[in-house]
C-alpha cells in the first residue's frame, strides 16, 4: 500500500515534443505528490509539488495533473530540451496526524532522452 | 539560495569499518532525512528526525543504522559495521514542514559510499 508505481522506464522525445510520465498511489493517506529530476552523480532536484485539493499546477513547461479518484499523478514536459534530459521521479508523502513523518515513498524513476 | 549539504562527497571503506555521513540541512528546517539510492534504483527512505529524536525508520533502518544532530547545524548518520550490500549513495534532506509551512523536501548532493 505504501507503494507508487512510475511508467515508463524510459522515454525517448524529439526536441519541441511533449513528455509525459505516469505515476499511480494506492494509500489515500498520501497528500503530497512531488517530481523531481535527477542528473547523473548528483541528488534529486525538487522540480515541482501539488497537493491533492487542486487538479493541476503549472510551472513554466512543466505540468503536474492529479486525478484524486483514481489515484493517480502525472508531469507534462511541453516543449522538450536535450537539457532536460534526466531521470524524474514522481514521489509521493503525508504530513497528515502525528504518525505521518512526511517520508517520500519514490517511484522507480523515468529515465527521459530528449533527441535534438 | 539556502542548500543542503554533504561531506564527504565519496567515502571507501572495508567491509565491517564504521563510516559517518555528515549533512548540513537548510538552516530554518525542522524535519531531517537520510535516504539511499542503490545505483539504477529508486531513492529509499532510510530515517526521519525531527525535535531531537527520530520519528520514523524504515525496515533497511537497522540496529548497525544511527543518526544524531550533535550540534544546531550537523546532522550524521552512522553505519557501525559496514557490509557490502550498504553501496550506495545517501542522501539528506531537510523539509521546513512546519503547520502553515511548506512540504518541500530538499536534497543534497549525496555521499557514494563503496564498501570493500
Amino acid at each position: 500500500q505504501q507503494q507508487v508505481k512510475q511508467s515508463p522506464q524510459s522515454l525517448i522525445v524529439q526536441k519541441g515534443g511533449i513528455s509525459i510520465i505516469n505515476c499511480a498511489y494506492e494509500n489515500t493517506a498520501f497528500d503530497y505528490f512531488p517530481w523531481y529530476q535527477q542528473f547523473p552523480g548528483k541528488g534529486p532536484a525538487l522540480l515541482i509539488a501539488i497537493r491533492p485539493d487542486v487538479s493541476e499546477k503549472k510551472e513554466g513547461r512543466f505540468t503536474i495533473s492529479f486525478n484524486k479518484s483514481a489515484k493517480q499523478f502525472s508531469l507534462h514536459i511541453m516543449d522538450s530540451q536535450p537539457g532536460d534530459s534526466a531521470t524524474y521521479f514522481c514521489a509521493a508523502g503525508s504530513f497528515r496526524g502525528k504518525s505521518n513523518t512526511g517520508k517520500l515513498i519514490f517511484g522507480q524513476g523515468t529515465t527521459l532522452q530528449v533527441k535534438p | 539560495e539556502p542548500e543542503v549539504t554533504q561531506t564527504p562527497s565519496h567515502q571507501v571503506t572495508q567491509m565491517g569499518q564504521e563510516v559517518i555521513l555528515r549533512c548540513v540541512p537548510i538552516s530554518n528546517h525542522l524535519y531531517f532525512y537520510w535516504y539511499r539510492q542503490i545505483l539504477g534504483q529508486k531513492v529509499e527512505f532510510l530515517v526521519s528526525f525531527y525535535n531531537n529524536e527520530i520519528s520514523e525508520k524504515s525496515e533497511i533502518f537497522d540496529d548497525q543504522f544511527s543518526v544524531e544532530r550533535p550540534d544546531g547545524s550537523n546532522f550524521t548518520l552512522k553505519i557501525r559495521s559496514t557490509k557490502l550490500e550498504d553501496s550506495a549513495m545517501y542522501f539528506c534532506a531537510s523539509s521546513e514542514a512546519e503547520a502553515g509551512g511548506t512540504y518541500e523536501q530538499y536534497f543534497g548532493p549525496g555521499t557514494r559510499l563503496t564498501v570493500t
